[in-house]
């Protein structure tokens, strides 16, 4: 069974840093490219970034320059390390599965960003 | 590329046929785009990809069609748990982008 669990959120203050994690079980990393998509409270979904190798990387604008999506092999796992944070990076931060499409989804982590 | 959706809200009976629509400010080759459906509290789940091909396990009510830079999801019959918000995606051109969302509650 596919399975995607993100650890790491947590309430942080503007301008720190933050990494989450997401494990995944059931399939390889390596197999497929794996995104991070965030939602602000009440708001809609915003994809941030995917990994497919160390040379295909990609973020949004919004977050170029500050977040850094890895990953893992032995362990499985994806990472997004995220500085220099602002009050509206607040959200809920998913992983996802896929390249056509999310077909697996974790259960999300909350970011506050708050004084 | 960025992605409209209508309308924003949409309120319907159980029963219902629904037509909601996504529109590109690009042409999205390929027909890479998918709808997703998001209930309260939980993460979002694929409906469908490269426009038209339902996801696995996802009831045939669920029909997607569409090309070029207009597309469209259609639920042929509301069951009580269709209501949600339904976003599309395109995957096509990094960024990848969402729709704002089209809400179908229940009226």
């Amino acid at each position: 069974e596919v399975q995607l669990v993100e650890t790491g959120g947590g309430l942080i203050q503007p301008g720190e840093s933050l990494t989450l994690s997401c494990a995944a079980s059931g399939f390889a990393v390596t197999s497929t490219y794996m995104s991070w998509v965030r939602q602000a409270p009440g708001k809609g979904l915003e994809w941030v970034s995917f990994f497919y190798s160390t040379s295909s990387t990609y973020y949004a604008d919004s977050v170029r320059g500050r977040f850094t999506i890895s990953r893992d092999n032995s362990k499985n796992t994806v990472y997004l390390q995220m500085s220099s944070l602002r009050v509206e990076d607040t959200a809920v931060y998913y992983c996802a599965r896929g390249r056509w499409g999310f077909d697996s989804w974790g259960q999300g982590t909350l970011v506050t960003v708050s004084s | 590329i960025v992605l409209t959706q209508s309308p924003g809200t949409l309120s319907l009976s159980p029963g219902e046929r629904v037509t909601l629509s996504c529109r590109a400010s690009q042409i999205i080759g390929s027909n890479y785009l998918g709808w997703y459906q998001q209930k309260p509290g939980q993460a979002p789940r694929l409906l469908i990809y490269d426009a038209s091909t339902r996801a696995t396990g996802i009831p045939d009510r669920f029909s997607g069609s569409g090309s070029g830079t207009d597309f469209t999801l259609t639920i042929s019959r509301l069951e009580p748990e269709d209501f949600a918000v339904y976003y599309c995606q395109q995957y096509y051109r990094s960024p990848w982008t969402f729709g704002r969302g089209t809400k179908v509650e229940i009226k």
